[in-house]
């Protein structure tokens, strides 16, 4: 499979704990995207990389929130210190120049 | 007022039927359109992908965009019970940097 992939699928952490999620792209892609999407809403965009630069990161993005793409390949996002508002899916898409995105299946984070 | 507007439905159509699923936008500096199909619980799969105004089909699906009026729309011909989802646009400026979202319009086609 050469879609993009997402690690871990399901993750259920404890109010103040830090999650890492890892997203592999399509391997050609030189775009990495992430998003959070709630119920019933739209995927909101976070951040953004061209190969290893971050090049656009949200203004809604609090510093808990940090993402790398160290050698342009995968790419992990780091949440510290989780709050119960953290909770949703987390998306990863990739893009090669100026095609559409592809996403994969995201990571399903719950706070409790 | 948000970037991209998009009706959240539920819209409920019988099998064969057409329908036309719509976006508004604000920010006349978009340039590049998108839209996605999202089934319940999975990552949004990319449909259809056009650049400035203008019409493009890909078999039962036809994207449209108007830039004057900053509306867009996909057309779905002989609709199955299969292409129930949620339909979402999605647009960029030239630079790619960054994509806005519409919330989605959720889609029930009846056998």
């Amino acid at each position: 499979d050469t879609g993009v992939s997402q690690d871990p699928r399901h993750k259920i952490t404890k109010r103040g704990q830090n999650v890492t999620f890892r997203c592999d792209p399509i391997s050609e892609h030189n775009r990495l995207y992430w998003y959070r999407q709630t119920l019933g809403q739209g995927p909101e965009f976070l951040t953004y990389f061209q190969n290893e630069a971050q090049l656009e990161k949200s203004r809604l993005l609090s510093d808990r929130f940090s993402a790398e793409r160290p050698k342009g390949s995968f790419s992990t996002l780091e949440i510290q210190r989780t709050e119960q508002g953290d909770s949703a899916m987390y998306l990863c898409a990739s893009s090669f120049t100026s095609q559409g995105q592809y996403f994969g299946p995201g990571t399903r984070l719950t706070v409790t | 007022q948000k970037e991209v507007e998009q009706d959240p439905g539920p819209l409920s159509v019988p099998e064969g039927a057409i329908v036309s699923l719509n976006c508004t936008y604000s920010n006349s500096a978009f340039q590049y359109f998108m839209w996605y199909r999202q089934y319940s619980r999975k990552g949004p799969e990319l449909l259809m992908y056009t650049y400035s105004s203008g019409n493009k089909e890909d078999g039962r699906f036809t994207a449209q965009v108007d830039k004057s009026s900053k509306y867009i729309s996909l057309f779905i011909r002989d609709s199955q019970p299969s292409d129930s989802a949620t339909y979402l646009c999605a647009m960029s400026g030239h630079n790619f940097n960054k994509f806005y979202f519409g919330s989605g319009t959720k889609l029930n086609v009846k056998p």
